[in-house]
């Protein structure tokens, strides 16, 4: 069975730094690209960064290009998502998604960890 | 980037009678090898997405039959033949043909 527990969710202060790390079991997580998907409370669903098995190539939403890092782990089973000089902006659920067997769709979302940036 | 219009914003509809969902692309979300990467979601209440419809029309697993996709380019529909109360929350279409991959606004459906 197909499991992916985030964790790292947290309230604090604009500016400061946080690392999400994503749990995934029960499938071969070297063969799938990972994503991270947010969604600000009662707003729409965010794609926010992406990574190839291999981490070869990642990709970032603009709006996080140059502060947030996504990085796995393939022989641990993590996925990370480093973020910097967190905004306001920022507060959000965030889902840890794998992806499906030609990497073009989410086929398997965590349950989100809530990461809220407030004064 | 690429914007996914989804009309209408919500819907009420009476258990056992069809819905229907429209999600408009800014740009035509047809790959050169042929495949299409439009997307469904749906978003139960207090519930993380899930998976309804890939490329345009193929169900995913354990998807009831009641859902069909369709359409092409830049237009694409769900259809729901028959609501049930399980089907109540958000349903999200989504691109992944270009980076950044998008999603639509949603569209919320309500049983009356």
């Amino acid at each position: 069975e197909v499991q992916l527990v985030e964790s790292g969710g947290a309230l604090l202060q604009p500016g400061k730094s946080l690392r999400l790390s994503c749990a995934a079991s029960g499938f071969k997580f070297d063969d799938f690209s990972m994503h991270w998907v947010r969604q600000p409370p009662g707003k729409a669903l965010e794609w926010v960064s992406g990574l190839l098995p291999t981490s070869a190539a990642s990709a970032y939403a603009d709006s996080v290009k140059g502060r947030f890092t996504i990085s796995r782990d393939n022989a641990n089973n993590f996925l990370h998502l480093d973020m910097l000089s967190l905004r306001p902006d920022d507060t959000a659920i965030y889902y840890c998604v794998k992806t499906g067997h030609t990497g073009f769709f989410f086929e398997f979302w965590g349950p989100g960890t809530l990461v809220t940036v407030s004064s | 980037d690429i914007v996914l219009t989804q009309t209408p914003v919500s819907l009420s509809v009476t258990p056992g009678q069809p819905a229907s969902i429209s999600c408009k692309s800014s740009q035509s979300l047809r790959h050169y090898d042929g495949t299409t990467h439009l997307y469904w979601y749906l978003q139960r209440p207090g519930r993380s997405p899930q998976l309804l419809i890939y490329e345009v029309s193929s169900r995913f697993s354990g998807v009831p039959d009641r859902f069909s996709g369709g359409g092409s380019g830049t237009e694409f529909t769900l259809k729901i033949s028959r609501v049930e109360a399980e089907d109540v929350g958000i349903y999200y279409c989504m691109q992944s043909i270009h980076v950044p991959w998008t999603f639509g606004q949603g569209t919320k459906v309500e049983i009356k």
